[in-house]
């Protein structure tokens, strides 16, 4: 079936340090994984995206990885900061099209 | 670029009524326009995908006569939930892909339905 799994779904850090989020996908046809943050009540927000050609990814303070023969990505945020906190998402593309999305992780960036 | 307008952002309806909640492409040609249901501290659950001029596809459990949907034109997609219940209350959100076909999704900013 189609499925994305997410861990773990809540996740405190103390800023400065790094933060981890890791998921896996059911379809080994998949071929574009978006990571997504999302804010209380408004619309999911792309931060970064893999395609399945590529093994690493990084913009700034964000990074992706995809392991496509263990079929699983991580997003890696580095030297988090409190406005950091919000939900994150990832997401796979299964029959060349359609969206679906993990569960989703709370993070919490301390000050 | 890629903006996607979704109205109304709030709507307040009684029981047994039905709600319609628009989703525009401002800059773009959607080529397909996808819907998902957030309810609260949840993920986002795809319905349904469209496809202009073509009949919805429905995700496995949601009821296509409950939901309906309609993808007139390259711009416009339109969610209707009839006949309203209480259970139907929820974050809806659609989003749309453009002939790029990258894969990326452009989001609405959602439209959030209470059912009294």
């Amino acid at each position: 079936g189609e499925n994305v799994e997410q861990h773990p779904s809540t996740l405190s850090v103390q800023e400065g340090d790094s933060a981890v989020i890791k998921c896996t996908y059911s379809d080994s046809a998949s071929n574009y994984f978006p990571w997504y943050k999302q804010e209380l009540g408004k619309r999911p927000q792309l931060i970064i995206d893999i395609r399945s050609n590529v093994g690493e990814k990084k913009d700034q303070r964000i990074a992706v990885t995809l392991n496509k023969t263990a079929k699983h990505f991580s997003l890696h945020i580095t030297e988090t900061q409190p406005e950091d906190s919000a939900v994150y998402f990832c997401a796979a593309n299964f029959e060349g099209f359609k969206t679906i999305f993990g569960a989703g992780t709370r993070l919490f960036v301390k000050a | 670029g890629a903006v996607v307008s979704q109205h109304p952002s709030r709507v307040i309806c009684k029981s047994g009524t039905s709600v319609k909640i628009e989703c525009r492409s401002l800059d773009f040609q959607a080529t397909t326009m996808f819907w998902y249901r957030q309810f609260p501290k949840q993920s986002l659950m795809l319905m349904a995908t469209s496809n202009e001029g073509s009949k919805a596809t429905y995700e496995q459990g949601v009821e296509k006569d409950k939901f309906l949907i309609n993808h007139a034109s390259l711009t416009l997609s339109t969610l209707t939930v009839t006949s309203a219940h209480p259970e139907d209350s929820s974050f809806y959100i659609c989003s749309a892909t453009d002939r790029t076909n990258t894969g990326e999704l452009f989001f609405g900013e959602g439209s959030r339905l209470t059912v009294l």
